[in-house]
């Protein structure tokens, strides 16, 4: 296991569309957390489960934003109908009992 | 609330020097996580070191160590002979039992050679 994966790395997409972004925790965490980071701040909580369950949602999280985890394995975040407010690095991480967290390597959009 | 401090956005040492790096944090739980976080440029997030605030010990890792003041809140980040691969972003985060991370703003370390 390689670690926490994330696609794609970048994405430019227009304003309007739709955007999905995929994350791959390690195997054996069952905990996957979802964050946003935009430039010059740190990263703030967005969603996370735990398996299959989503457990806390940000009121960050509008209704535009929608994230599933089905059979607790990947994880995917969707933005639908992208506005220039949501450019910013979206992070992945897992996380098992010992509350260690992995972080990816973020998917950077940019909405032009 | 909970809420992490940074009051330093940016600091700088010379290699091999030995650099603190400040965070105060906000919370009425008895029983929490304290995390260092490093960001390099353009690359992941990583765990730089962790501490349970039941344990009175520092935590140390190597060249890093920290300095945790239950009472007063405070949880800086030492770091000692600094290298050059030390550059980057570094966040202080916050953890009630095993849930989210709540993170700081960050500091912006240089090291100069």
């Amino acid at each position: 296991d390689t670690g926490v994966s994330q696609n794609p790395r970048h994405k430019i997409t227009k304003r309007g569309q739709n955007v999905t972004f995929r994350c791959d925790p390690i195997s054996e965490h069952n905990r996957l957390y979802w964050y946003r980071q935009t430039l010059g701040q740190g990263p703030e909580f967005l969603t996370y489960f735990q398996n299959e369950a989503q457990l806390e949602k940000s009121r960050l999280l509008s209704d535009r934003f929608s994230a599933e985890r089905p059979k607790g394995s990947f994880s995917t975040l969707e933005i639908q109908r992208t506005e220039q407010g949501d450019s910013a690095m979206y992070l992945c991480a897992s996380s098992h009992r010992d509350y260690g967290y992995t972080f990816g390597s973020g998917t950077r959009l940019t909405v032009v | 609330a909970q809420t992490v401090t940074q009051s330093q956005p940016e600091m700088s040492v010379q290699e091999a020097e030995t650099v603190t790096l400040s965070c105060t944090y906000d919370t009425s739980e008895n029983n929490y996580y304290l995390f260092w976080y490093k960001q390099p440029p353009s690359r992941q997030m990583i765990l730089v070191i962790r501490q349970e605030a039941y344990k009175q010990q520092n935590a140390t890792e190597n060249r890093f160590s920290v300095n945790f003041q239950k009472a007063a809140k405070s949880f800086s980040l030492k770091i000692s002979d600094s290298q050059l691969g030390d550059t980057a972003m570094y966040f202080c985060a916050f953890m009630i039992n095993t849930d989210k991370l709540i993170f700081g703003t960050g500091t912006r370390l240089q090291v100069f050679p």
